[in-house]
């Protein structure tokens, strides 16, 4: 079973609001990912959290703050977005070290900021 | 900079043939390579993983890896008017978690 799922499909949201998207995996990966992708781009990795661990920030924004309540489970809290945030927003998860971080996605949350 | 380079296409096939897409990248301690694919508006589903040189098959599938020349391919036999999708290359060093992708390549299997 390789099923990453995602709450909500669909967002709308004001830039003076406060949401959460949501992410779950159970397939005992240690290693969770927030990507957000524009249209006709790649996914853009965001964070990367590692054994529950924050490992990787690319440098975003203080408006995106991630979390990970355990290794199962991987928020990602949204407040004062701009409308340049509207994308679609990926969570992956892997194995940590092995299988060559084979990255399997969830069907991703649709983001619209107003 | 790590960098990994695709055709954007279109590239178009007609139904029934073998749709070759290519992939390559800069650098030279890449160990993982995958390939992905995305239908419009949806997800990126991992189709193709290859660790070694040489052909992978997988059903309709083959990912070939030369890491002498730096590039991956992934051919389609048989294709299907519902292989039309962006196809992501993504390479990982195996030093940490990221994955660096390509550009995606657009194909379109016509009937």
């Amino acid at each position: 079973d390789t099923e990453v799922t995602q709450t909500p499909k669909h967002l709308v949201m004001g830039m003076t609001n406060k949401k959460s998207l949501k992410c779950e995996q159970h397939m005992g990966h240690r290693a969770m990912y927030w990507y957000k992708q524009k249209a006709k781009k790649p996914p853009e990795l965001m964070f990367v959290y590692s054994y529950e661990k924050l490992s990787i920030n690319e440098s975003v924004p203080s408006r995106f703050s991630p979390e990970c309540p355990n290794s199962s489970l991987l928020n990602l809290h949204l407040h004062a977005l701009q409308p340049e945030d509207s994308a679609l927003y990926l969570c992956a998860s892997s194995q940590a070290r092995t299988r060559g971080y084979e990255q399997y996605f969830g069907p991703g949350t649709r983001l619209t900021v107003t | 900079q790590k960098e990994v380079e695709q055709n954007s296409g279109p590239l178009s096939v007609p139904e029934g043939a073998i749709a070759s897409l290519n992939c390559t990248y800069s650098d030279r301690v890449s160990q993982s390579f995958f390939w992905y694919r995305q239908y419009s508006g949806k997800s990126p589903e991992l189709i193709m993983s290859i660790y070694s040189n040489g052909d992978k098959e997988d059903g309709r599938f083959t990912a070939q890896l030369n890491k002498a020349s730096q590039y991956v391919s992934l051919l389609i036999r048989d294709s299907q008017p519902s292989d039309s999708a962006t196809y992501l290359c993504a390479v990982n060093d195996n030093a940490g978690n990221m994955l660096t992708f390509g550009g995606g390549t657009r194909l379109m299997v016509k009937p």
